[in-house]
């Protein structure tokens, strides 16, 4: 099992252009989640998708979105991205009454 | 709002015992977790709490009151390699929207 993959793992963009980070698992989960971290900071919640067909707002969803593909896959899209975005992006999935949630290895992204 | 504190820094022995706090403050409650992240990698569960009391896992252990809105990791025996950063996270509304602290890093001295 691969666990929690992510694609791509470093971008440099120019502010303005678009871009979508992608992720999957293969844990059969049904929950899925975004973060962002700052140096020094802890993980701040984008969105979250609970189960298949369902996304919702997390702590800082402001200039993001999110398409829960599948099962399998939830992308998180910049449409048009700004240097306050420079940051590492982590995907994470969890399927357990305890929410363990597993991490994908995250994509480290600067906006110029 | 939600909020949770733990401290920024603690700084051990190998060998020793070193307890990291965290305090919080949610809408809703279902749970407290506890993760551990290495520079440069991803975080990793080390445990949950639900209910009041202790969970052990090895050398880890973490306890959970909820009526304090508190909990603690306890780090036994540490090594060398348990310098990372350490995380607590509440899920609250729902039981799916998960909120992080700022996280402690844990410095473990020969």
């Amino acid at each position: 099992n691969a666990g929690v993959t992510q694609t791509p793992k470093f971008q440099v963009l120019k502010t303005g252009q678009s871009m979508t980070l992608q992720c999957a698992q293969d844990m059969n989960h049904n929950s899925m989640y975004w973060y962002r971290q700052d140096p020094g900071m802890g993980l701040r919640l984008i969105y979250y998708s609970a189960s298949e067909g369902t996304t919702d707002k997390g702590e800082v969803p402001n200039g993001y979105n999110v398409s829960r593909l599948n099962k399998r896959e939830f992308s998180l899209r910049l449409e048009s991205a700004a240097p306050s975005q420079t940051s590492v992006y982590f995907c994470a999935s969890s399927g357990g009454h305890d929410n363990e949630q597993f991490f994908g290895p995250g994509t480290r992204l600067t906006v110029l | 709002g939600q909020s949770l504190e733990q401290p920024s820094e603690v700084t051990a022995v190998e060998g020793a015992i070193v307890q990291i706090n965290c305090t919080y403050q949610t809408s809703g409650f279902y749970g407290l977790s506890w993760y551990q992240q290495h520079d440069g990698g991803a975080p990793t569960f080390l445990s949950y709490n639900g209910l009041d009391g202790l969970e052990e896992t090895g050398r880890f252990s973490s306890f959970l009151s909820r009526s304090d809105s508190y909990g603690y990791l306890l780090l036994q025996e540490l090594q060398m390699k348990d310098s990372a950063s350490y995380f607590c996270a509440v899920r609250g509304t729902g039981g799916f929207k998960t909120i992080f602290g700022a996280g402690t890093r844990l410095f473990v001295k020969a």
